[in-house]
């Protein structure tokens, strides 16, 4: 009964080498978002998506992008890593901001990316 | 800007012995605030929140937390530990209504059997 998936779990690639991570989702919100977090810090948020609408943070760098085909599937898509792009990245999801019961985020279980 | 601090980056405790992990964030409007574990292995999990109401909050596992508006804190507690709370314990801050959720550096917590 997994909820949000991410695929792959670990994922290496080369310096420049553009790579893609997926997530998925069967909770059916509205709220995908995707977090970068490196060894022993907090998890930044890089962008969210509500609905179809793309939010990006203002500090997130240009070689960061998102697609969000459908309501399950979101991808993070770096163009040109860099090796301090090593990191966890988490996505996560929650329904709209203002319905009752809160929305609170559910996470997956995150892609750790090795460049080399 | 929204800022969280948590208090000690590293804990070591004995099973049976009462847990407090400090929680402090500045941002001057109206919170949501939450407390997420990381067991070895595992994804973040939700163990409590707050988003209104009775500022004593309980969560899973007999975890709770107080929410102190005066002091802008939200720390942690549970009277007795158990071996298996062993992990990385994160306090969140989002503005109410907002996207943006910002977390603290976490603690890492080793319950000693």
């Amino acid at each position: 009964d997994a909820m949000v998936i991410q695929n792959p779990r670990y994922q290496v690639t080369q310096f420049g080498k553009p790579v893609t991570l997926s997530c998925s989702q069967t909770l059916n919100h509205n709220v995908m978002y995707w977090y970068q977090q490196k060894s022993s810090q907090a998890p930044k948020l890089l962008f969210h998506y509500y609905d179809k609408d793309f939010n990006n943070e203002a500090d997130t760098p240009d070689n960061f992008q998102s697609r969000r085909p459908n309501t399950s599937f979101c991808f993070l898509d770096i163009r040109s890593p860099g090796l301090g792009d090593a990191a966890m990245y988490l996505c996560a999801t929650s329904r709209a901001p203002g319905l009752a019961g809160g929305y609170e985020q559910y996470f997956g279980p995150g892609t750790r990316l090795t460049v080399t | 800007a929204q800022s969280v601090s948590q208090h000690n980056h590293h804990v070591i405790l004995s099973e049976a012995a009462s847990l407090e992990l400090g929680c402090n964030y500045s941002y001057g409007g109206t919170v949501n605030l939450f407390w997420y574990v990381q067991y070895p292995g595992q994804h973040l999990q939700l163990l409590l929140k707050y988003f209104s109401g009775d500022p004593l909050v309980k969560g899973i596992k007999g975890f709770e937390a107080e929410f102190i508006k005066s002091k802008f804190s939200f720390n942690l507690r549970k009277p007795s530990v158990q071996w298996s709370d062993t992990a990385e314990y994160f306090c969140a801050v989002r503005r109410d209504g907002g996207f943006k959720t910002i977390f603290g550096a976490g603690t890492r917590l080793f319950v000693k059997a």
